[in-house]
């Protein structure tokens, strides 16, 4: 149980293109999804709180109209990386939290993201 | 602010040997502690947490952990050591709200030969 599926696994795209990320909760209802960046050898750095049916919380830094965030149902959040450019190359991964209790987050497999 | 530190950028250990890696953290509440671990291109998959109750916490891949109060540790541990446990290990704090944040620590790289 608890399976999170995040596609697409691998994106290689032309600098100016816009980038969807759509994360999954297969089998559990998630109100919370996070999205976190990871740049190469280093810690998960947490860039937005996605909330269904409300704004995504943004962590500082983080420009929301860069990284468009979307949670429409309990088992979908997606991010939209808009107008992408090289710096925006990164390991990209989602999370959910299932509701209740102290449940841990699971997460996806991840996306490359490579911006050329 | 809730922390995590991980001091070890790596450990290494020879297979059948127990195998530690360290965690220390910081909360100003009631601490919520995880372990995850991440193989290469992957996402990450839990392992184990702490809540309340026993302070030896038992978890997948017969990896445990041991919390303590005293000295604001929660050190992951396995009594023998596989090379496919090779891998990114990450500790992790939670935000004692109901969003369910969680803090990073900076990742061990555990690295087991043969």
């Amino acid at each position: 149980g608890a399976v999170v599926s995040q596609h697409p696994s691998r994106v290689i795209c032309k600098s100016g293109t816009s980038v969807k990320i759509e994360c999954r909760s297969l089998d559990f209802q998630a109100t919370t999804m996070f999205w976190y960046r990871q740049f190469p050898k280093k810690s998960l750095m947490l860039m937005a709180t996605s909330n269904e049916g409300s704004k995504a919380t943004y962590e500082q830094g983080v420009e929301k109209d860069k990284f468009l965030i979307n949670h429409a149902s309990l088992t979908l959040s997606t991010l939209t990386v808009t107008s992408a450019h090289p710096e925006d190359s990164s390991f990209y991964i989602c999370s959910a939290a299932g509701t209740g209790g102290f449940k841990p987050q699971h997460f996806g497999d991840g996306t490359r993201l490579s911006i050329l | 602010a809730q922390s995590v530190a991980q001091p070890e950028d790596q450990v290494n250990v020879a297979e059948g040997n127990p195998l530690t890696v360290k965690c220390t953290y910081s909360v100003s509440g009631n601490p919520y502690l995880f372990w995850y671990v991440q193989y290469p291109n992957r996402g990450l998959q839990f392992l184990l947490k702490y809540i309340t109750g026993d302070n030896l916490v038992k978890g997948s891949y017969g990896f445990e952990a041991e919390f303590n109060k005293s000295q604001t540790s929660f050190h992951l541990k396995k009594p023998s050591a596989l090379v496919s446990d090779s891998a990114l290990y990450f500790c992790a704090v939670r935000d004692g709200g109901t969003a369910s944040k969680l803090t990073f620590g900076t990742g061990t790289r555990l690295q087991v030969t043969l």
